[in-house]
């Protein structure tokens, strides 16, 4: 079965970090590229950047430069999302998604609550 | 990276059509033949619905159809049902590995 399974919901306090898992299944995780996207509450949603598991490079959007990383273990065909000094503007829902016939598939969501 | 323009909201009762306009400029939706649409119900991962400007993915019924023309993508749904009633999200690659969401319209079926 063709799937992106995430991993579970995080409560973190402002300036921790937290690192998300993308775990792909059903095809060659190295194929295809992983966009990652997160939803705050209420809001749209929003491109954060964009993964290569072939190379292990990554694009990241603006915003989110140098608190960002996203990498990859190509063993274990899994992706990861690192967000550093998280304030509660980062409370959101993070999803992966593959790149195959626009953002063809996606992860769960994990949901991301920064509180004191 | 500014967000794609989409009208906030749109309705149409059951059996009608209704259009959603996303307007980019030519940096993304204009310069590529990449844009998708998304539906999304409340609680849920979105749901392609559109890729490549007019494609659709399997399973998806042809009553959703995609365009585009200059810098502005539409998505048409014809013979609107109860359960098209979503929040409806375009996306357009906007070169060097960068992408760019509209931000968001929220359809009512009356």
């Amino acid at each position: 079965q063709v799937q992106l399974v995430q991993s579970g919901a995080e409560v973190k306090e402002p300036g921790a970090s937290v690192k998300v898992s993308c775990k792909a299944s059903g095809y060659t995780f190295t194929s295809y590229d992983i966009i990652w996207v997160r939803q705050a509450p209420g809001q749209g949603l929003e491109w954060m950047g964009w993964f290569k598991p072939n190379s292990g490079n990554s694009n990241y959007a603006q915003r989110f430069q140098g608190r960002a990383t996203m990498t990859g273990t190509t063993s274990i065909s899994t992706a990861y999302m690192e967000l550093t000094s998280l304030t509660s503007d980062d409370t959101a829902v993070y999803y992966c998604a593959r790149n195959l016939a626009g953002l063809g598939l996606w992860g769960q969501g994990t949901l991301v609550t920064v509180s004191s | 990276q500014s967000a794609l323009t989409q009208p906030r909201s749109v309705s149409g009762s059951p059996g009608q059509s209704v259009t959603i306009s996303c307007t980019g400029t030519s940096s993304d939706v204009g310069g590529y033949n990449f844009v998708s649409w998304y539906q999304q119900h409340p609680g849920k991962a979105p749901k392609p619905i559109i890729y490549d400007v007019t494609r659709r993915p399997s399973g998806v019924p042809d009553r959703f159809s995609g365009s585009k023309s200059g810098n502005t993508a539409s998505l048409t749904i014809s013979g609107l049902q109860t359960e098209d009633e979503a929040d409806y999200y375009c996306c357009s690659y906007a070169g060097s590995d960068t992408v760019v969401f509209g931000g968001g319209t929220k359809l009512t079926v009356l």
